[in-house]
Formats: C-alpha cells, sequence, structure tokens
C-alpha cells in the first residue's frame, strides 16, 4: 500500500486560509468516506481534528474544515494562526481493511 | 478521560524480538478496536497494526506481516504489538491509538505518547 500523496509543505500568513490536499485511489480515500486528518506539533503525538472526511472533535476549532471530491481529501484552515504550525497527515481506510496515511505535509505560519 | 500509555520500548539487536504493551483507562475498553501506528526518525508516520473490539480480526502492513502480532487482554485492559526478527527500518516511536468503533472501521480518535525502539547491534 503505497502513502497518500501531499505536498511537502504549505506557507501563510496569520489570518490566511490555506488548503492541504490528500490524494489517493478508488481503493482508498476515493472509496470510503474514512479520511481523517492528524496534526503534529514537533516533538509531540499526533491529534485528530478531522474525522470521517469533515467532522470535527470537541474541542477541535472551527478554523478546521475537511472536505472530499474524488480521489483527493483536503484540509482548510481558515484564519490561519500561529499555533497553527505543525505537521499534518490524512489517513484513510483502504479496500484491504487496512489503514494508509499521507506523506505529511509541514505548514508554516510566517 | 481517555488515557492510552505505551511501555515496553528500547534497544534491542537485528533479529530479536520485543513486545510493546499499551495500557488503557477511562473508557470501556471490550468496545473499541485499537491501532499502532509507528514513527521513524525525522519521517512521517506509517500504520503497523489494527485489531478489532473482540480481538477476532487483525490487519497488518505489508512491511510487518508474518513478523509482529497485535493482540489484547481484557482483564488488563491492555493492547500488545510482540515484535520478532526486527530489522534495523523497524526503528521509531511506536503509537498505540484507539479507533472510533469496535471494527476500527471510522479512523483514530485517540493516540498515546508513544515508545521508542530501536535496532541497532
Amino acid at each position: 500500500q503505497s502513502a497518500l500523496t501531499q505536498p511537502a509543505s504549505v506557507t501563510g500568513s496569520p489570518g490566511q486560509s490555506i488548503t492541504i490536499s490528500c490524494t489517493g485511489t478508488s481503493s482508498d480515500v476515493g472509496g470510503y468516506n474514512y479520511v481523517s486528518w492528524h496534526q503534529q506539533h514537533p516533538g509531540k503525538a499526533p491529534k485528530v481534528i478531522i474525522y470521517e472526511v469533515s467532522y470535527r472533535p470537541s474541542g477541535v476549532p472551527s478554523r478546521f474544515s475537511g472536505s472530499k471530491s474524488g480521489n483527493t481529501a483536503s484540509l482548510t484552515i481558515s484564519g490561519l494562526q500561529a499555533e497553527d504550525e505543525a505537521d499534518y497527515y490524512c489517513s484513510s481506510r483502504t479496500s484491504a481493511n487496512t489503514r494508509v496515511f499521507g506523506t505529511g505535509t509541514r505548514v508554516t505560519v510566517l | 478521560q481517555v488515557q492510552l500509555v505505551e511501555s515496553g520500548g528500547g534497544v534491542v539487536q537485528p533479529g530479536k524480538s520485543l513486545r510493546l504493551s499499551c495500557a488503557t483507562s477511562g473508557f470501556t475498553f471490550s468496545s473499541y478496536g485499537f491501532h499502532w501506528v509507528r514513527q521513524a526518525p525525522g519521517k512521517g508516520l506509517e500504520w503497523v497494526a489494527l485489531i478489532w473490539y473482540d480481538g477476532s480480526i487483525k490487519y497488518y502492513a505489508d512491511s510487518v506481516k508474518g513478523r509482529f502480532a497485535i493482540s489484547r487482554d481484557s482483564s488488563r485492559n491492555t493492547v500488545y504489538l510482540q515484535m520478532s526478527s526486527l530489522r534495523a527500518d523497524d526503528t521509531g516511536l511506536y503509537y498505540c491509538a484507539r479507533d472510533q468503533e469496535t471494527i476500527a472501521t471510522s479512523g483514530i480518535d485517540n493516540w498515546g505518547q508513544g515508545t521508542l525502539v530501536t535496532v541497532s547491534s
């Protein structure tokens, strides 16, 4: 199972909106609404910020939103804040009932 | 609150074995599936294995199939990862994670803090 494809880095200024893409195939992202997004600050454990494509766990700010079109899922951060600087990973169920993560995206806030 | 605490990591020689544990608390253990996810130093997340709520179904990444075994003990509310024939590329931080569902379909909703495994002679 190959990793889902994400851009290596995305940069934005405070207050701007950025979008991170996560591209897979019809055997993972395109085949199921079981895409999640995880935020990881340096030296910390990951934290889920989006599950089942577009749902936010309790406590996650509303500036984080998720969507999916075909084989590509997206995470949008609206009103970028300094504390959003972190690594972001998408994840999907696969047709083999396993899981696959994306290659990861480093978000930098200027 | 939900707690997942990994232990058992350490330095091990290539070809040897190691067992990781994930002690859980703060929820009904038997109602959830679990995953192990690893992260090599400076690299991204790699899914390793999952187990259903009752231990009846297990799935593995191709990179560990036949070498690693996931299990669970309801009497101890603990999930295990038995690792054998360890290789240098198994080095990394191993996270235990809870799935939202019994059959581990929906995705991870809670992560542990990880335990470090180093495979080196």
